[in-house]
């Protein structure tokens, strides 16, 4: 596609439930990224693909949190009985890998009530 | 362990005067580095990167950023500020890609900046 693009953009959730987020990256891309933004702050690494391989998920907070892309395209992050601390934006990006630039999809705001 | 500081939370000028944004960076490597801007209810849009060439590098939208080693610097820099440039700024350091590192990108706090008609 043109752009990153995720969804949903907002999601309220209530405690204890799970959510699965989306991300569709820019299609010639080989490497997609998660992040999470809470209020106030600058992103932080949640963990990345290369193609549909995840040689890194150490940024993921706990065991709760699981992200897949199991056909180098899509990609989903799930989040399992989720709790209060989780709400944040959840940030997908994508890039060509290496140094290349990450564009940046608009984010899925989070609320867990 | 790469990091960056972003010195100022919150930065107000007026209109058509200059912007500075400042940031210094830690890093084992000569790092790769970035600004990213973050409008309301808008995603992050790349303005500029250094990556080991010119020391200054120029953005859109008339930013620029010199790379000063000795300093570990990158501040972020604009002659004049349009009321457009109201936003979040983000200085960021990108982790080394390789078998060991991922190109994951480390993002400052955040820097806002206002501008006063």
């Amino acid at each position: 596609g043109a752009g990153v693009s995720q969804s949903p953009r907002y999601k309220v959730t209530k405690r204890g439930q799970d959510v699965t987020l989306r991300c569709d990256p820019i299609s010639s891309h080989a490497t997609l990224y998660w992040y999470q933004q809470a209020l106030g702050q600058g992103p932080e690494f949640l963990t990345y693909f290369n193609y549909e391989a995840q040689p890194d998920k150490s940024g993921l907070p706990s065991d709760r949190f699981s992200a897949e892309r199991p056909e180098g395209s899509i990609s989903t992050l799930t989040i399992q009985r989720t709790e209060q601390r989780d709400s944040a934006m959840y940030r997908c990006a994508s890039s060509l890998g290496g140094v290349e630039t990450q564009y940046f999809g608009p984010g899925t705001r989070l609320l867990v009530l | 362990a790469q990091s960056v500081t972003q010195l100022d939370s919150h930065v107000s000028v007026s209109e058509g005067t200059p912007v500075l944004l400042r940031c210094n960076y830690s890093s084992s490597y000569s790092p790769s580095l970035f600004w990213y801007v973050q409008h309301p209810n808008k995603g992050l849009q790349l303005l500029l990167k250094y990556t080991s060439a010119a020391t200054l590098v120029k953005g859109i939208n008339g930013f620029e950023a010199e790379f000063k080693k000795s300093e570990t610097s990158f501040h972020l820099t604009k002659p004049s500020a349009h009321m457009s440039d109201a936003a979040e700024y983000f200085c960021v350091v990108s982790d080394l890609p390789g078998s060991s590192n991922t190109g994951k990108l480390i993002f400052g706090q955040g820097t806002t900046l206002q501008v006063k008609p």
